[in-house]
């Protein structure tokens, strides 16, 4: 099976804009998970979608959100930049029914904000 | 409440000299613990997964890992380092029971001397 992957790989942004990431899951995998990846706060849990719908949500500002479309592709969205969400977004799959909830990470995207 | 301390932020071994990163967690339900590795500018990589059906879990590239309810540990070990294990490693704390909840311990950066 081909593993999770995220687009784009690298992105550099300037202050005040707004950025769209993408994740398409392992197939069969109805799970994903977004997390932020700073040196300074690790790793921080942001959102998950099952089945298109938000089942848990960290804590994070309202300028994070995602989505999950009928194919289980998720896309996750930061508007009015902040140096601060410099980062490595990393996007996890699962599949509960399956292998109960271990998770599958993507490559990641690094955000740069200018 | 869910939680994972991660004892050590730095351990620095010699090559072929045994591993010891240590992880402590809390959970009110019966817990699923991971351990994945995350190289340099990588996504993470799972090494193991312990969901109750054998207290000692082995993993991938020699790693294993021993799940003391007592003691409330999920310390992973390798016997001999390899300077290819350089690399930061992550003790996952997850539940689905009760609503998906994933958290991760804070990393123990590991060096391998030549």
């Amino acid at each position: 099976k081909a593993g999770v992957t995220q687009t784009p790989r690298y992105l550099i942004k300037t202050r005040g804009q707004q950025v769209t990431l993408s994740c398409s899951p392992i197939s069969g995998h109805r799970s994903v998970s977004w997390y932020q990846q700073t040196p300074g706060q690790g790793l921080q849990f942001l959102f998950e979608y099952f089945s298109e719908t938000q089942r848990n949500k960290g804590n994070f500002p309202g300028r994070f959100s995602g989505r999950q479309f009928s194919n289980s592709r998720s896309e996750m969205n930061v508007s009015t930049l902040e140096l601060g969400d410099s980062a490595l977004y990393l996007c996890a799959s699962s599949s509960p029914s399956g292998e109960g909830d271990t998770q599958y990470f993507g490559p990641g995207t690094r955000l740069l904000v200018l | 409440a869910q939680s994972v301390t991660q004892l050590d932020s730095h351990v620095s071994v010699s090559e072929g000299t045994p591993v010891l990163l240590r992880c402590n967690y809390s959970s009110s339900y019966s817990p699923s613990l991971f351990w994945y590795v995350q190289h340099p500018n990588k996504g993470l990589q799972l090494l193991l997964k312990y969901t109750s059906a054998a207290t000692l879990v082995k993993g991938i590239n020699g790693f294993e890992a021993e799940f003391k309810k007592s003691e409330t540990s999920f310390h992973l070990t390798k016997p001999s380092a390899h300077m290819s294990d350089a690399a930061e490693y992550f003790c996952v704390v997850s539940r689905v029971t009760g609503g998906f909840k994933t958290i991760f311990g804070a990393g123990t950066r590991l060096f391998v001397k030549a």
